[in-house]
């Protein structure tokens, strides 16, 4: 089946560590997505990669990066510069960036830090 | 830039009810895409339906459809017959036409179906 897949679905790790967390989509989808949702609010977006070896900035990039090195690949990795990390981390993808198609999401990884 | 509010935080409805969760947003785009999707207690992000600006015909899709207002910059959803796997949280989401597919969320309402 086609999907997308994050794993691990939770994930601790202790304050001044970086980690990195998976993402890897089967649709043949160009565009990829990182949102990160804190409690009882709306999904905010981190980065975002229209192709292979290229990615931008979203709203909140301070203190994590990504890549992409494989279409199928968008790992994000937050890093000890980030405030703030412990949060529910989502994963999306949709065709391209061309159009204004709907982005489809990830399962996600719930990311605890103390 | 585009802001999404969604006014009610909480909401509960009975089984077999109908419930309306609110939306409004800014933006001074004409050409632009709204979306609700629906986080059930499992965390899987799912689109519920999708709304063309351009279109004056309010989308449906099965039990779910919207009441679109372009000039108030209003997107609804209304949920009928309610069922308890209609427990979750609802975010509204917008994206201007040829930007890149981002989308800009409102901060949710959570929907209680009760039995």
């Amino acid at each position: 089946d086609g999907g997308i897949t994050q794993s691990p679905k939770y994930l601790f790790r202790k304050e001044g560590q970086n980690v990195t967390l998976s993402c890897e989509q089967n649709l043949n989808h160009d565009a990829m997505y990182w949102y990160r949702q804190d409690p009882g609010q709306g999904l905010r977006l981190i980065y975002y990669s229209q192709i292979v070896n290229d990615f931008q900035k979203g709203d909140i990039a301070e203190g994590y990066s990504v890549s992409r090195e494989k279409k199928e690949s968008f790992p994000l990795t937050v890093t000890s510069a980030q405030k703030n990390p412990t949060a529910f981390y989502l994963c999306a993808s949709s065709i391209d960036i061309t159009g204004s198609y709907e982005q489809y999401f990830g399962p996600g990884t719930r990311l605890t830090v103390t | 830039a585009q802001t999404v509010t969604q006014s009610q935080p909480e909401m509960s409805v009975q089984e077999a009810e109908t419930v309306t969760l609110s939306c409004t947003y800014d933006t001074s785009e004409n050409n632009y895409y709204l979306f609700w999707y629906k986080q059930p207690p499992s965390r899987q992000m799912i689109l519920v339906i999708r709304q063309e600006a351009y279109k004056q015909q309010n989308a449906t899709e099965n039990r779910f459809s919207v009441n679109f207002q372009k000039a108030a910059k209003s997107f609804s959803l209304k949920i009928s017959d309610s069922q308890l796997g209609d427990t979750a949280m609802y975010f509204c989401a917008f994206m201007k036409h040829n930007a890149g597919n981002m989308l800009t969320f409102g901060g949710g309402t959570r929907l209680m179906v009760k039995p």
